[in-house]
Order: C-alpha cells, then structure tokens, then sequence
C-alpha cells in the first residue's frame, strides 16, 4: 500500500502557479520524498525528490514540511504540457531492498 | 538518444502463447526494475535485478520470469498467456538502492493485449 495521500484530482489555469500537496504522516527518518509525473500514454517521469530541506530544480520546487509529515509539489508557471498524473512516493535512502510504491497520484488539469 | 527502451512497444498475442519483452537502459545504471500498470491505470513492481542478481519479486506468478544477461538488460518473458496479462509494462532503471534513493528513469512502455 502507498505510503502517501494526496488529492484525486486538482485544476488549475495555464501560466499560474500550482501547488500539489502530499500528506506522508508515517514517515521514516530515512526515507526520501520523490515525486514523479506520468504525462499520457508515458511512462513515468521523475520530477524532484529531497529529504528534509526544500529543493529546486529547473522543473519545480519541493517544500517539505518542518515535522516532514507532509510536502508540496510547487510548479512554477503551469503549461498544458503539465498536464498529467502527479505521484508522490516515499523511498528508503539505506534499503537496498528499495522499491517505488505508486498510489494513486494527483491528476492535474491545466485549463487554458 | 533514448536512455530506456523498450520493444516492442505494442504486442497482441493470443490465450496461452509465450512472449517476450525486452528493455535496455544507456545509462550505466546497476538495477533494473519491471513495473505492470492496469486497465486502472494502478503502476506495480514485478521485479528488480541489481548487477544481474533479482533483488524483488512482488508476488507475481511462476509464468513470467525476467532475465538479465547484463546489468544493461532485463527482458520480461511470459508463458502461457492470460486475458489478465493486458497491461502495459514499464520497464526502469536507477543507480544502486539505498545510496540516497535516486531517481528512476522509466522506459515508453509495452503494451500487452492479450485476446
């Protein structure tokens, strides 16, 4: 089962900024916060991932909160290619037994 | 140049015949990874090989066995095909787990039509 909550779905209008939340209450001091985007008919795509201090890469920013129980996916400017399944995933930094459990994500609409 | 490849991207097949799946990753990547995603569009491990050893088997039946004959390859092989086998399979690939849980590149997909 996914470690991870996060809303079913979210709109949100092109050229504006996005939040996308994950709720994560149970995890580990050891496990990294990934998200990952499937566009359609893609495979997956791997957007950010950070541990405890917020990240930023050329695709979005990752705020984690300061308990860690919880982060937020930040898009910058949306666009209609952003369109997509957005999933948040909690994966062990030591376990070399490590796998990537999908939940159901965030279904993203970009409204032009 | 394409990191994750996958062929064949398409493959129809009927009942009870064997098939194959292949994926090769340009990475330099030392695991490999087998993901089936449904007609609910729910994404799930099969496997995962690191340096040609399996490391996960997610409790999928004898029928469908990954081989690697190197750390650059992992082909999905599937006897005896089911209608339940319709899927789509994502091949991936990463550095080694549990050094820092670096990201996963994912192939295209193959998807699996069985009738």
């Amino acid at each position: 089962d996914a470690k991870t909550t996060q809303p079913n779905s979210m709109e949100s209008n092109e050229e504006e900024p996005v939040h996308l939340p994950c709720n994560h209450s149970t995890i580990s001091g050891t496990d990294y916060i990934h998200w990952y985007r499937q566009l359609p008919s893609q495979g997956p795509e791997y957007v950010i991932h950070g541990l405890t201090s917020n990240v930023n890469n050329r695709m979005a920013s990752l705020a984690i909160a300061e308990d860690r129980k919880s982060s937020t996916l930040i898009l910058h400017r949306a666009t209609l290619r952003d369109a997509a399944v957005y999933y948040c995933i909690l994966r062990d930094g030591v376990d070399r037994d490590d796998k990537i459990i999908f939940g159901k994500g965030t279904r993203l609409h970009i409204l032009p | 140049d394409t990191a994750v490849s996958q062929t064949p991207k398409y493959l129809v097949t009927q009942m009870g015949n064997d098939k194959s799946i292949k994926c090769e990753q340009n990475l330099g990547h030392d695991t490999m990874y087998w993901y089936k995603q449904d007609s609910k569009k729910f994404l799930k491990i099969m496997f995962s090989y690191n340096n040609k050893e399996l490391i996960i088997n997610e409790t999928v039946p004898n029928r469908f066995s990954p081989k690697s004959p190197d750390k650059a390859h992992l082909n999905l092989h599937i006897n005896s095909l089911e209608l339940g086998d319709s899927a789509v399979y994502f091949c991936a690939s990463s550095q080694t787990p549990g050094q820092g849980a670096g990201e996963q590149y994912f192939g295209p997909g193959t998807r699996l039509t069985v009738t």
